[in-house]
Formats: C-alpha cells, structure tokens, sequence
C-alpha cells in the first residue's frame, strides 16, 4: 500500500523565494497534518485538515506560512517569502479518523535548505 | 496541557546490549493514547505502537516491548539484544481524547546508537 507520499524530497533555495511543499494523503484518510522538525523546536504541528478544512492552524508561525487541501489526496504548504529560519524537515501525515483513537502515519519529509 | 518527557538525550550500546528508552507524560484527561516513533538516519517516522489510556497490558513484539504504567505516567520502551539497524531516534508521543484538536504531542526525542 503507497504510504504518504511527499515532494519534493530536498529542496534548497535562496532567501525570499518562494517555497512550496506537496503531500498525497494516504487514500482514505480524513484527517491531514503538516508537521515541522527542527533541532530547537522538535516535532510541532503547524496545521491539520479534516475533509479537506482545516481545523487548527495556530501552529502556523507567521503569515508566510500558508496550506491549502483542494482535495482529499493533495495537499501543499506555501512558505513565501522565505527565511533561512524557515530550514526545517516539513512532515505531512495523515489518519483515518481522529489522531486520539487511530494511527497517524508519516511521509518521508521534505528537507527544506534556505540560503 | 499535555506533555511529554524523554529524559534521556542520547543512548550508546553495544549490539546485544538490552536498551530502555524511557518517556514520561503529562495530561489531565483520563482518556489519551501513547504512541511510539522510530526516525532512523534517513530521515523518515515510521510507527511503532499505540495504546490507549485504558490498556496496560504490556505489549511485546519480536525483540521490542512496551512498559505502559498510569501509576508512574511512563510509557517505556524495551529493546532486548540491541542490534545496530535499532540505531535511530525514537519519539514518544501522546493524544488526548477529548475536545476538537487532534493533536500528537512529540517528546524530544531518544537517540539510540548500537555500535558493534
């Protein structure tokens, strides 16, 4: 079974440029997370969506950050402009029903670089 | 608010060593549900387990098991005769039940290194 699917896999670019981040749900899931890594910070939920609306997104940190779920199987997040504080591994995630009573499962990260 | 400790920063063991990777939560539901991750070196989380709050059975499975204790909020991690592919970061992390957010709250994380 195709897991979530994220692209792209490495990205690097330079300061104020714009950056966006697409994730494919695994098919059947209702419920779609956007997860930010860095060293300082850990693991922290940015947004999540269920049935394509998204429900919290006061992970969000400022007004560059943007995402949007036009169907049940895409999903991106826009950073623009962007910071060389915006460097982070971006994880989309997504579960079948409610994280509190089901498994959520992990894409293989975007590993974005701005310079 | 819910929390989650991993006090334990980084771990080296020698291959066959047993390992306790240890996490300790905070919550004030009475219903929530534990999670364990694995991120080996290339990059991705891959799931280990999830329990819920009204299961303390310990689970075992293979060399690996879990030590779910609501007594002392600790849900531990066991690795029996470590190898050197158990080489990872390991996060624990918790979900509470009620209300609308859909959370996962990550620990910091375990680094666990298996050298031969």
């Amino acid at each position: 079974d195709a897991g979530v699917i994220q692209s792209p896999r490495h990205e690097v670019t330079e300061m104020g440029q714009e950056v966006t981040l697409r994730c494919k749900p695994i098919s059947g899931h209702d419920y779609l997370f956007w997860y930010r890594q860095t060293m300082m910070r850990g693991l922290e939920l940015l947004i999540y969506f269920n049935n394509n609306v998204p429900i919290d997104d006061s992970g969000m940190p400022e007004d560059r950050f943007s995402a949007k779920m036009p169907n049940a199987s895409f999903s991106t997040l826009k950073i623009q402009p962007s910071e060389p504080r915006d460097s982070a591994v971006y994880f989309c995630a997504s579960s079948h029903g409610r994280v509190s009573g089901n498994t959520i499962y992990f894409g293989e990260g975007s590993w974005l670089t701005v310079v | 608010a819910q929390k989650v400790t991993q006090a334990q920063t980084e771990i080296s063991v020698v291959e066959k060593e047993d390992v306790t990777l240890d996490c300790v939560y905070e919550t004030r539901d009475t219903t929530y549900y534990l999670f364990w991750y694995k991120q080996p070196p290339s990059g991705e989380l891959v799931f280990l387990i999830r329990r819920n709050s009204f299961d303390e059975q310990n689970e075992i499975s293979g060399r690996y098991s879990w030590n779910f204790q609501k007594s002392t909020s600790s849900f531990n991690f066991n690795i029996t005769a470590s190898q050197v592919v158990d080489s990872a970061v390991y996060f624990c992390a918790l979900s509470e039940a009620t209300g609308t957010a859909s959370k996962l709250t990550f620990g910091t994380g375990t680094r666990l290194q298996v050298t031969l």
